[in-house]
């Protein structure tokens, strides 16, 4: 019930192509989905979040889609560039409270020039 | 936004003795830090989350007489390694939240790389 499931493991985008990054969740108590970016050697940065009132959140080059009844998300990466080339890990978490964060297994997204 | 750091970045030690990483919220007063644990190519692993002035919640399988977890103020947490072995050789990751913005979002250290010989 605890678990978010993200795929793919890995990822290899050309540049200027769309990376899309896709993750599950199981318990409906969380409210609050967050995409953290995480570069080798270094502790993940929060990317974009989303909550379950809405269907999509776009910032620049990123976009969240949520699917609520289907407890779904995903990122998607346009014009993906070589310096996206990271880890991303999926969460998700309750909103007000300052409870565990739930990570999905991360996907290395590799971008080719 | 906010920030946190985490001291030292790197350490290297010798099997058996003790090592303690800080963790810092620098522009903010972190009511809750967390500490995680990742290894080469996988995800965070929660080991505790601790709040100002209280003991700290060990999650299972995380020894609390090894990982000695300290929140003495609420800009401050420290993790100490005792006794610490090869095997404890891991990236650990600090994370401080607040109950003053909306909403309670995590804000993650830069991580310290600790290898044991």
């Amino acid at each position: 019930q605890q678990q978010v499931k993200q795929s793919p493991q890995s990822l290899i985008v050309q540049k200027g192509g769309i990376s899309i990054i896709n993750c599950a969740y199981e318990n409906t108590a969380f409210d609050y989905f967050p995409w953290y970016q995480q570069f080798p050697g270094k502790g993940p940065a929060l990317l974009i979040a989303i909550r379950p009132d809405v269907s999509e959140k776009k910032e620049g080059r990123f976009t969240i889609s949520f699917n609520k009844s289907a407890k779904q998300f995903s990122l998607h990466i346009m014009d993906s560039q070589p310096g996206d080339s990271a880890t991303y890990f999926c969460a998700a978490d309750r909103y007000s409270s300052a409870s565990k964060i739930i990570f999905g297994s991360g996907t290395r997204l590799s971008i080719r020039p | 936004g906010a920030v946190v750091s985490q001291h030292p970045s790197r350490v290297i030690c010798k099997s058996g003795t003790s090592v303690k990483i800080e963790c810092r919220s620098l522009d903010f007063q972190a009511t809750t830090m967390f500490w995680y644990r990742q290894f080469p190519k996988k995800s965070l692993m929660l080991m505790a989350t601790s709040n100002e002035g209280s003991k700290a919640t060990y999650e299972q399988g995380v020894e609390k007489d090894k990982f000695l977890i300290n929140h003495a103020s609420l800009t401050l947490s420290t993790l100490t390694v005792t006794s610490a072995h090869p095997e404890d050789s891991s990236f650990y990751i600090c994370s401080a939240s607040t109950s003053d913005r909306t909403p309670d979002t995590q804000y993650f250290g830069p991580g310290t790389r600790l290898t044991v010989l």
